[in-house]
């Protein structure tokens, strides 16, 4: 079955650093990669995503992901985060075979201090 | 677009009682989905709908639990009898045809006592 890891479940940064977010998932084939965000107390909210093509992509508020296929890999970046990017960070790729279901990542809890 | 409409936001309810859960997809996705998240346990898929009818209630964890979905509008999801364990946030996610990714819902906290 389709499984996707995030290797961090906690990341605390101050504002201003870089930050990378680690994904990895087990399928082979051919699959779409997410990542979606929850602001504390909110439901998620898609941040961006890989169908195909360019397999650096770029999503809202400063975020990017690249897509690795060698690595089986969808890592997460900003180059400067704010206090505001303080978040759970998931991770998440389509199980083959229709109907549009994801599997998601445990999750990284980044908090950003001033 | 009202997006997808989870009610209630809030439910408190004692051990033992019977907890309706409610989502609106938004109009015009065919497929609806219900998360359970948990600190412990991270996002965990319990059922999903494609076109009303059930594709995969695999992550139901018991029979205490089922999900309903009428028409292309409106889904339930029930406990009977809720248990102080079910407490969680229960998130309903819906898309459209063809697409891949959802959009969710605000979801409903369910805290039982």
């Amino acid at each position: 079955a389709q499984s996707v890891s995030q290797h961090n479940h906690h990341v605390i940064l101050s504002e201003a650093a870089s930050l990378e977010l680690g994904c990895n998932y087990s399928y082979g084939g051919t699959v779409n990669l997410f990542w979606y965000v929850q602001y504390p107390g909110q439901h998620l909210q898609l941040l961006l995503k890989y169908f195909s093509g360019d397999p650096l992509v770029k999503g809202i508020k400063g975020f990017e992901a690249e897509f690795i296929k060698s690595k089986f890999s969808f890592n997460l970046r900003k180059p400067s985060v704010q206090w505001s990017d303080t978040a759970e960070y998931f991770c998440a790729v389509n199980e083959p075979g229709g109907y549009n279901k994801l599997i998601f990542g445990a999750g990284t809890r980044l908090a950003v201090h001033p | 677009d009202a997006g997808v409409i989870q009610s209630p936001r809030h439910e408190v309810t004692e051990m033992g009682q019977e907890v309706t859960l409610r989502c609106k997809p938004i109009s015009g996705h065919n497929s609806l989905f219900w998360y359970r998240q948990t600190m412990m346990r991270g996002l965990e898929l319990l059922i999903y709908f494609n076109n009303n009818v059930p594709i995969d209630d695999s992550g139901m964890p018991e029979d205490r639990f089922s999900a309903k979905m009428p028409n292309a509008s409106f889904s339930t999801l029930k406990i009977q009898p809720s248990e102080p364990r079910d407490s969680a946030v229960y998130f309903c996610a819906s898309s459209p045809p063809g697409t891949v990714g959802y959009t969710f819902g605000s979801g409903t906290r369910l805290t039982v006592v």
